[in-house]
């Protein structure tokens, strides 16, 4: 079982509209956890990054949260534009480790 | 411009036929590594290297090889390629030596084995 699940799979909403993706994990402990966008045929570029004792960071429309007690955190798209259709991956470092996790990813998809 | 460059873009070849994937990086970053990545899967880490002649293996090891001669290149060696290694892959490296750090990932390399 992956230690990192997204959800949901994949997402649909009208420009201009707000959405949130969803990202539970099993790491324990872990050092940090971040967002990455991957745009179709590009490399995944970060978002937002936050260590275990944060509970928000923003990156312009983008506002990533963590939950350290329940293990989860949330991308939230605010006012969303076409260019933010892409995939949005969740990965999550264990403390004192190498092994990054990453989740399968959720594709959104930002129709006009 | 500061990016991590990956040859070939697309690639096509027939099992058994050994390629490899070029992966090189201008920022001095000690860490990289090469990920595949497959349809409902997510990425999955096959090696990684944390400085020169130093590389681990990751998730999915089996059929890859790779060298860290030099600092700034990281290349992707298949010795023998089968269809199950179709797939989208992607090369990274970080400025942080351990794990964590921001991953740059390169725009990939779509191989096709037939």
């Amino acid at each position: 079982k992956n230690q990192v699940e997204q959800s949901p799979q994949s997402l649909i909403i009208l420009e201009g509209k707000n959405c949130t993706l969803q990202c539970n994990y099993t790491v324990s402990p872990f050092s940090n956890l971040r967002w990455y966008k991957q745009d179709t045929g590009r490399g995944p570029v970060s978002l937002t990054i936050m260590t275990f004792s944060e509970n928000t960071k923003s990156n312009g429309r983008y506002t990533a949260t963590l939950d350290a007690d329940t293990k989860q955190s949330s991308l939230h798209i605010t006012a969303s534009q076409l260019s933010d259709s892409a995939s949005y991956i969740c990965v999550v470092t264990p403390y004192n480790n190498n092994d990054m996790r990453f989740g399968a990813g959720t594709r959104l998809t930002v129709k006009p | 411009e500061a990016q991590v460059t990956q040859n070939p873009r697309y690639l096509i070849t027939v099992t058994g036929k050994k390629l490899t994937v070029t992966c090189s990086q201008n920022m001095n970053h000690e860490y990289m590594s090469w990920y595949r990545q497959d349809p409902g899967l997510g990425l999955r880490q096959i090696y990684y290297s944390m400085n020169v002649e130093v590389t681990d293996k990751g998730d999915v090891p089996e059929g890859y090889k790779v060298s860290r001669k030099e600092k700034r290149n990281f290349p992707l060696i298949l010795e023998s390629p089968s269809p199950n290694q179709t797939s989208l892959y992607f090369c990274a490296s970080s400025p942080q030596q351990g794990g964590g750090g921001k991953l740059f990932f390169g725009s990939g390399t779509q191989l096709s084995v037939l």
